[in-house]
């Protein structure tokens, strides 16, 4: 397996724009997490899905953020409105349910000018 | 919740030298301690991890050692190498569905 598959790697876009981070889990794990990391913050876990459903989203900071799971194989986090103090690397990691090694995407480094 | 603290932020050894990272926790439920290595430009990499019913558990250079009473848990490199550099992450919780993440070191081994 590749191991999980993140996109694009750098994102670059204007204050105001819409920005879409896309991640591939490793096939067969049902547990998917998105985090952000910062220099201040450093890595916060920001929403979970098991089998493809929304478990916790407490760590979601602003309805501009948004994450989907359609399917086991893809997931999405939307920031629309984008602003400045978004600008972060964002990780999505993947496990089996109950499992504890969760394998890391390389993340995409996301800059909001 | 839970509160996890990670010193020092920084660690500078030479090649051969041992490296040793605290970090202390707040929730005495937690009972779940892995350590991640992050290299520049790539994703957290689980090294080593222990549950609370062990004290130490070692693997090869890697050691971790957990205090459940004094609440705090670290990480020993023995014979670092340049490849150890990275920064190292340790984290705490109930599973990785619930783990709370220090703020990392920063290790440099210099050759």
């Amino acid at each position: 397996d590749a191991g999980v598959i993140q996109s694009p790697r750098h994102e670059v876009t204007e204050m105001g724009q819409e920005v879409t981070l896309r991640c591939k889990p490793i096939s067969g794990h049902n547990s998917l997490f998105w985090y952000r990391q910062t220099m201040m913050r450093g890595l916060e876990l920001l929403i979970y899905f098991n089998n493809n459903v929304p478990i916790d989203d407490s760590g979601m900071p602003e309805d501009r953020f948004s994450a989907k799971m359609p399917n086991a194989s893809f997931s999405t986090l939307k920031i629309q409105p984008s602003e400045p103090r978004d600008s972060a690397v964002y990780f999505c990691a993947s496990t089996d349910w109950g499992g504890t090694e969760a394998f890391f995407g390389q993340g995409t480094r996301l800059t909001v000018v | 919740g839970e509160n996890v603290e990670q010193h020092p932020s920084t660690l500078s050894v030479q090649e051969g030298d041992s490296a040793v990272i605290k970090c202390t926790y707040s929730d005495s439920a937690s009972n779940y301690f892995p350590w991640y290595k992050q290299e520049l430009g790539k994703g957290p990499q689980l090294i080593i991890d222990i549950r609370s019913n062990v004290g130490e558990k070692k693997d090869q250079r890697i050691a971790v050692t957990l205090n459940k009473t004094a609440k705090h848990f670290s990480l020993h490199i023995t014979e670092t190498q340049p490849e150890d550099s990275a920064v190292y992450f340790c984290a705490a919780g109930g599973g990785f569905q619930k783990l709370v993440f220090g703020t990392g070191t920063r290790l440099l081994v210099s050759p």
